[in-house]
Formats: structure tokens, sequence, C-alpha cells
């Protein structure tokens, strides 16, 4: 049972347009999760974080909207550039701390295209 | 950003064989991550290790498979002996502290068991 879900598994968005990448968890305990970027060939670059007790986040053109009650959130990634195209990897987490270890659990990614 | 390098980038090895991966983490961290990434799949956790000792691991983690740090040098992942099914890119990753959960990956290994 996959716990953590993104869609679409593929996108193709013109540059200057607004990609909406999509995630969905489980485990209600999950309260950390991070975006990671992977270009062909490189390992998981991280992008951008949210944590539960958030429902945005903003790091310039890259935005989290985070719905706790149904287990959601999204990056948006604002007037798109090519040079954005990559995999988009959702991760949860329980976070550090007593009875959690940290361990990142990472959907099958959404592969971005953006045309110029 | 921080770095964590990764030793080798590409291993080919028959099945059997003993292989060792090879991980430098960010100089001030203090927790490791291995995880597997088969083609067309998602990352998966294989093992956290902290203070010399791992701290959970998953039911990917088998019996061959082993880590360590020795004194403080490369954070290794140890498969021996290798079998086919290990073929996949492990990345390593580390993080700074226990209420940092952000986890800086390495390019990865590229493990091919024939």
């Amino acid at each position: 049972q996959q716990q953590v879900r993104q869609s679409p598994q593929s996108l193709t968005v013109w540059e200057g347009e607004t990609a909406i990448l999509n995630c969905s968890y489980e485990d209600s305990t999950f309260n950390y999760f991070p975006w990671y970027q992977q270009f062909p060939g490189e390992g998981p670059a991280l992008l951008i974080s949210i944590r539960s007790v958030s429902d945005k986040k903003e790091d310039g053109r890259f935005t989290i909207f985070f719905n706790k009650r149904e287990k959601k959130l999204s990056l948006h990634i604002t007037d798109s550039q090519p040079g954005d195209s990559a995999t988009y990897f959702c991760a949860a987490s329980g976070g550090g701390g007593t009875g959690n270890t940290g361990k990142l659990i990472f959907g099958l990614g959404t592969t971005l295209q953006v045309q110029p | 950003g921080p770095k964590v390098l990764q030793i080798p980038s590409h291993q080919i090895i028959d099945m059997g064989q003993m292989v060792t991966l090879n991980c430098d983490p960010v100089s001030n961290h203090l927790y490791f991550y291995w995880y597997k990434q088969i083609l067309g799949q998602q990352m998966e956790f294989l093992v956290n290790f902290y203070n010399g000792k791992v701290m959970e691991k998953s039911k990917l983690f088998k019996d061959q498979f082993s880590v360590e740090r020795p004194d403080g040098s490369y954070f290794t992942l140890k498969i021996q002996p290798t079998a086919l099914e290990d073929s996949a890119v492990y990345f390593c990753a580390s993080s700074p502290d226990w209420g940092d959960d952000t986890q800086y990956f390495g390019p990865g290994t590229r493990l091919l068991v024939l």
C-alpha cells in the first residue's frame, strides 16, 4: 500500500504557466512534508518543505498548499521555466523526536516538462 | 548548499560478490540514511544510523546488508553476498540534528549485479 501518492505522473506546461503537482498521504502521524527536485543522473535536492502546523509555505516561485483534514498537499510552481523540467518527489515523515527516526516516505514522483 | 558525496558513482559486480558503497556526509551532520531506488519505482528507505548504531531499518534491509561509520570516516553500506535484485541506485542522505528534519542527498551509486 502506497502511503504517499502523487499525481499526475507527468505534466507538461508552457513557459510562464503555473504547474500544479499534487500529493496525498495516508498516515495522519506524518507532520513533515518536503518536496525534492531531481534531475536525471543526480540525487534529489530539497526544494521546499512544510510542517503540518502550517497551511502554506512560499519560497520564491514555489508554494506548498497543505490541507491537513483532507491529507492533501500541492506544489505550485509559478512562472515555470524550462530549467524547472525535472522529477518532483513529495515525501512525508513523522519528523525527528521521540519515537520517530526521521525516515522519509516518498511518492512515485511527477515528471514536469516545461516547454519554451 | 551542503554536499553529500558518494563513491563510486557506478559499480558492476557479479552475483554473490561483496560490494561496499561509500558515503561522505556533510561534515557536521549526525544522522545518516540509505535509500534504494529501482528505475521507475519510488525511493525506499533502507536504514538510518546515529551515534554508531542502527536506529531503524526497513524490510528491504536484508541480513546481507550492513552499515557502519568507523571513526568518523565514510558511512558505508555493505552487501555480502549480492543478489540480482540488489541492482538499483542507492542514495545516501544526512541530516544535522534531531530537531532538523532536512535530509541532504548524495548523487547516488548505480549498482548493477550480473
